[in-house]
């Protein structure tokens, strides 16, 4: 069964202090690893797809990475306004349609 | 309209009431999602339309649990008897083929009283 960890579950940060956020994942065959932003009382927002390791993408602040058994999204010189909740989700090769296997999430809070 | 529309936003219910909660999918979107989310908790899946075709409902906790999109465009999660572990979010998510990034609604929450 696919399995989905994330850590930490909080981080707070001082505005400019860059820091990581993991996301470790057990699957079968991997097709995909889904990064999505949500903020309180809202949906989660699209953020990375990454499909193989050593695969990276940048997005503003944000920098996702990929290996075997995990994915990091790195907060370079965070802003209050990347306080969030960031989730991490891994899709699997024989799963209907795009199913997505979510983590737990990490709460972020940036403080000025 | 621009993204996925989720109706009602909130809901309270009594413990065993019946509830509908209706996702209208971004247009022409084929793929059509239903997920739980528990407070603090990340998103669980529930079920899984393509078109009008529900080819995965693995996810749905118990018979009570009963998705439909006839016509392949807005779909309805209903919840018979619900009870107070039903309380929780409901997210509803679209896309427009495989491997492609998922869409998600702003949810329902369900309070049941």
């Amino acid at each position: 069964e696919d399995q989905v960890t994330q850590s930490p579950e909080a981080l707070r940060l001082q505005e400019g202090e860059s820091s990581s956020l993991n996301c470790s994942y057990t699957v079968s065959g991997l097709r995909g690893l889904f990064w999505y932003r949500q903020d309180p009382g809202k949906g989660p927002e699209f953020l990375f797809t990454l499909y193989s390791a050593g695969e990276e993408k940048e997005k503003e602040r944000l920098k996702a990475t990929l290996t075997k058994k995990e994915s990091f999204l790195h907060i370079t010189a965070p802003k209050p306004e990347d306080s969030a909740t960031y989730l991490c989700a891994v899709q699997e090769t024989k799963a209907a349609g795009n199913k997505l296997t979510f983590g737990g999430g990490t709460r972020v809070l940036v403080k000025p | 309209g621009a993204g996925v529309s989720q109706s009602p936003r909130y809901k309270v219910a009594k413990r065993g009431q019946d509830v509908a909660l209706r996702c209208d999918p971004i247009s022409g979107h084929v793929s059509l999602f239903w997920y739980q989310q528990a407070l603090g908790q990340g998103p669980e899946f529930l079920t899984y339309f393509q078109n009008e075709a529900q080819l995965d409902k693995s996810g749905l906790p118990s018979d009570r649990f009963f998705a439909e999109r006839p016509e392949g465009s807005v779909s309805t999660l209903k919840i018979q008897r619900t009870q107070q572990e039903d309380s929780a979010v409901y997210l509803c998510a679209s896309s427009s083929t495989l491997n492609t990034e998922a869409f998600f609604g702003q949810g329902t929450r369900l309070t049941v009283v």
